[in-house]
């Protein structure tokens, strides 16, 4: 099975900062991609899919990119409400996948 | 408005069953394949098992398979996920959610225990 990595596992960063986060598959996806964002004691919202698409929504300093087996999630402007886990997903075949998540806290 | 919502959790015993429920509104229910997503207390995101829109394709995670069935009744509306011989580490929420370019709802989740 193709197997789904992040990094960084977490990140302190200043309000306004610019924040990226990469996945990781272990064999191409294509752009079957997907990113969440789960607050705390919430549940998950799709932000991305297709790896860059913005879901209705969700404010555009979100944005996704990549193909293949490499893949993005940058916040251009970190919020106090952005503090959260965000995990990505491959969706092109079963299993379909999580990483293990990013923890991102405001420093 | 999409909406999704699980019931049927609690807590059961190892070597025990439990049958969730995910009952649909707001969209073209057939039409949709649907997953369950689990969650373990403090751990992250793991996808368990789909079905497709007419019921006829089913896939599941390595870690449930031959112990989970997943199905649908698309008269009712509703998604389920029979979960027999439970052990301790099956202990999560459970989500249910609507696959569109990955899942894009989600209901509230439905808390599984195994414990004795």
């Amino acid at each position: 099975d193709i197997q789904m990595t992040q990094s960084p596992s977490s990140l302190s960063a200043s309000v306004g900062d610019r924040v990226t986060i990469t996945c990781r598959a272990s064999q191409g996806v294509s752009n079957y991609l997907a990113w969440y964002q789960q607050k705390p004691g919430k549940v998950p919202k799709l932000l991305i899919y297709g790896a860059s698409a913005l879901q209705s929504g969700v404010p555009s300093r979100f944005s996704g990119s990549g193909s293949g087996t490499d893949f993005t999630l940058t916040i251009s402007s970190l919020q106090p409400e952005d503090v959260a886990t965000y995990y990505c997903q491959r969706y092109n075949s079963a299993p379909f996948t999580f990483g293990p998540g990013t923890k991102v806290e405001i420093k | 408005e999409v909406q999704l919502l699980e019931s049927g959790g609690g807590l059961v015993q190892p070597g025990g069953s439990l049958r969730l429920s995910c009952v649909a509104s707001g969209f073209s229910f057939s039409s949709y394949a649907l997953s369950w997503v689990r969650q373990a207390p403090g751990k992250g995101l793991e996808w368990v098992s789909a079905v497709s829109g007419n019921g006829a394709i089913t896939y599941y995670a390595d870690s449930v398979k031959g112990r989970y069935t997943i199905s649908r009744d698309n008269s009712k509306n509703t998604l389920y996920l029979q979960m027999n011989s439970l052990r301790a580490e099956d202990t999560a929420v459970y989500y249910c959610a609507k696959d569109s370019r990955g899942h894009d709802s989600w209901g509230q989740g439905t808390l599984v225990t195994v414990s004795s």
